[in-house]
C-alpha cells in the first residue's frame, strides 16, 4: 500500500529551466512533509519541508506547494542546475507517528 | 556541519550470520531511526528509537533485528542471522524532535552471499 506516490520515476529538464516534482498522498492523517534529495551511494539529504498549516514553503531555488484537498505536494526547483540531477524522494509523517514514509522517487536529469 | 557517521561502508556477510552496523548520530539528537532501501526499491522505515526504548518498528523488523544504544552514544542495528533479501543500504537517521526532518547517514551496503 503506497501512501506516498510519485508518478513519474524519471524527469529531464533543461538547465535555466523550471524542474516540477510531484507527488501524491493517501494518508489525510499525514501533517508533516518533507523533500529529500540523494545522490548514488549516498544517504538522502534533507531539502525542504512543510506542515500541512501552509501551502507554501520557499528556500532559495526550492519552492514546495501543497494542496491538502487534493492531497497533493510539488517540489519547484527555479533556475534548475546541473548540481541538481540527483533522485527526489517525497516523504510524509503523521504527528501519532514516529517515523517518515518515502515515495519511490523520481529521477531528475538536468539536461545542458 | 553536524552529520551523522555510519560504520563499516560495506559489510560482506555469509548467510546466516550476524551483522552489527553502526552510527554516531549528531551529537543533540533524540530520535533514532533505521531505514533501508534494496536496489532500485524505496527507502523504507524499519524502526524508530527514543529514550532507550523502540517507539515504533516496521513489518520488516522482526525478531532477526535488534536496536540498541549501548554507550549512549553510538546507535546499532543488528541482525541476528542474516537472509539474502536482507541485501540492502540501510540508513541511520537522526532528529532532534519528532515529526520534524531526519538527518540521514552515508548508509551502510549490506551485501549477503
Amino acid at each position: 500500500d503506497q501512501q506516498v506516490k510519485q508518478n513519474s520515476p524519471s524527469l529531464s529538464v533543461q538547465e535555466g529551466r523550471i524542474s516540477i516534482l510531484n507527488c501524491d498522498y493517501t494518508n489525510s492523517m499525514f501533517d508533516y512533509f518533507l523533500w529529500y534529495k540523494k545522490y548514488p551511494a549516498e544517504g538522502p539529504t534533507f531539502l525542504i519541508s512543510i506542515s500541512s498549516i501552509k501551502d507554501k514553503n520557499e528556500d532559495g531555488r526550492f519552492t514546495v506547494f501543497l494542496n491538502k484537498s487534493a492531497k497533493h505536494l510539488s517540489l519547484h526547483i527555479v533556475p534548475s542546475q546541473p548540481g541538481d540531477s540527483a533522485v527526489y524522494f517525497c516523504a510524509a509523517s503523521a504527528n501519532r507517528d514516529d517515523k517518515i514514509i518515502f515515495g519511490k522517487g523520481t529521477r531528475l536529469h538536468i539536461l545542458p | 556541519e553536524p552529520e551523522v557517521t555510519q560504520t563499516p561502508s560495506h559489510q560482506v556477510t555469509q548467510m546466516g550470520q550476524e551483522v552489527i552496523l553502526r552510527c554516531v548520530p549528531i551529537s543533540n539528537h533524540l530520535y533514532f531511526y533505521w531505514y533501508r532501501q534494496i536496489l532500485g526499491q524505496k527507502v523504507e522505515f524499519l524502526v524508530s528509537f527514543y529514550n532507550n526504548e523502540i517507539s515504533e518498528k516496521s513489518e520488516i523488523f522482526d525478531d532477526q533485528f535488534s536496536v540498541e544504544r549501548p554507550d549512549g552514544s553510538n546507535f546499532t542495528l543488528k541482525i541476528r542471522s542474516t537472509k539474502l533479501e536482507d541485501s540492502a543500504m540501510y540508513f541511520c537517521a537522526t532528529g532532534y524532535r519528532i515529526n520534524t526532518e531526519a538527518f540521514f547517514g552515508q548508509g551502510t551496503r549490506l551485501t549477503v552471499v
